[in-house]
């Protein structure tokens, strides 16, 4: 059975860092491109970074680009977002994804997600 | 960046209802868009890919179509376990967005 378990989450300090994890089972990580996708509370979904199997495609949200980092570790079949800068609007439930194939595609399995709470 | 539109945010319907969501992107994606079911409290759900293909073990009351810009999720005959909120999403150039959700309620 495929697992993805989100981890990191907490309260954070506005203009502190966070690292999420996501640890993935089940399947052959290295064959899938994975990402990380959130939502605020009471709202809609949110792609906030993708990254291909091998690392060579990398995406993020305009929203977060240049703040977030998303790395893989093919040997601990993990995922990771590097969040720094934050601010309040990255409050947020974020979810770790398996996508459909090796380089993108639909998003075809989700984590629980982590919850990310932004506040002074 | 590629904007989704959907509509309606907002659609009331009865059981055995045949209901259609609509999306439409900014520009041409190709058949690169993919539909998902979000339940309340719970993680969203992957129905469709590549605008028309069904995922395994979605039931077949679930159809979508559509290329280029405009796209359709229909769902035949609506079921109380349908009662959820729809996203679709767009994969283009390494981005992915996406719509703002259409809500399905119970009339």
């Amino acid at each position: 059975e495929v697992q993805l378990v989100e981890s990191g989450g907490g309260l954070v300090q506005p203009g502190r860092s966070l690292r999420l994890s996501c640890a993935a089972s089940g399947f052959t990580f290295d064959d899938y491109a994975m990402h990380w996708v959130r939502q605020a509370p009471g709202k809609g979904l949110e792609w906030v970074s993708g990254m291909s199997w091998n690392s060579d495609s990398i995406g993020y949200a305009d929203s977060v680009k240049g703040r977030f980092t998303i790395s893989r570790d093919n040997a601990k079949n993990s995922l990771y977002l590097q969040m720094n800068t934050l601010r309040a609007e990255d409050t947020a439930l974020y979810y770790c994804i398996k996508a459909f194939s090796q380089s993108g595609g639909a998003l075809a399995i989700w984590g629980q997600g982590t919850m990310v709470t932004v506040s002074s | 960046d590629i904007q989704m539109t959907q509509s309606p945010s907002t659609l009331s319907a009865s059981v055995g209802d045949r209901v259609t969501i609509t999306c439409r992107a900014s520009q041409s994606i190709g058949g690169w868009l993919a539909w998902y079911q979000q339940r309340p409290g719970k993680a969203p759900k992957l129905l469709i890919y590549d605008a028309s293909r069904l995922e395994s073990g979605v039931p077949s009351r679930f159809s979508g179509s559509g290329s280029g810009t405009d796209f359709t999720l229909t769902i035949s005959s609506l079921q109380p376990d349908d009662f959820a909120t729809y996203y679709c999403q767009q994969f283009h150039s390494y981005s992915w967005t996406f719509g703002q959700g259409t809500k399905v309620e119970i009339k």
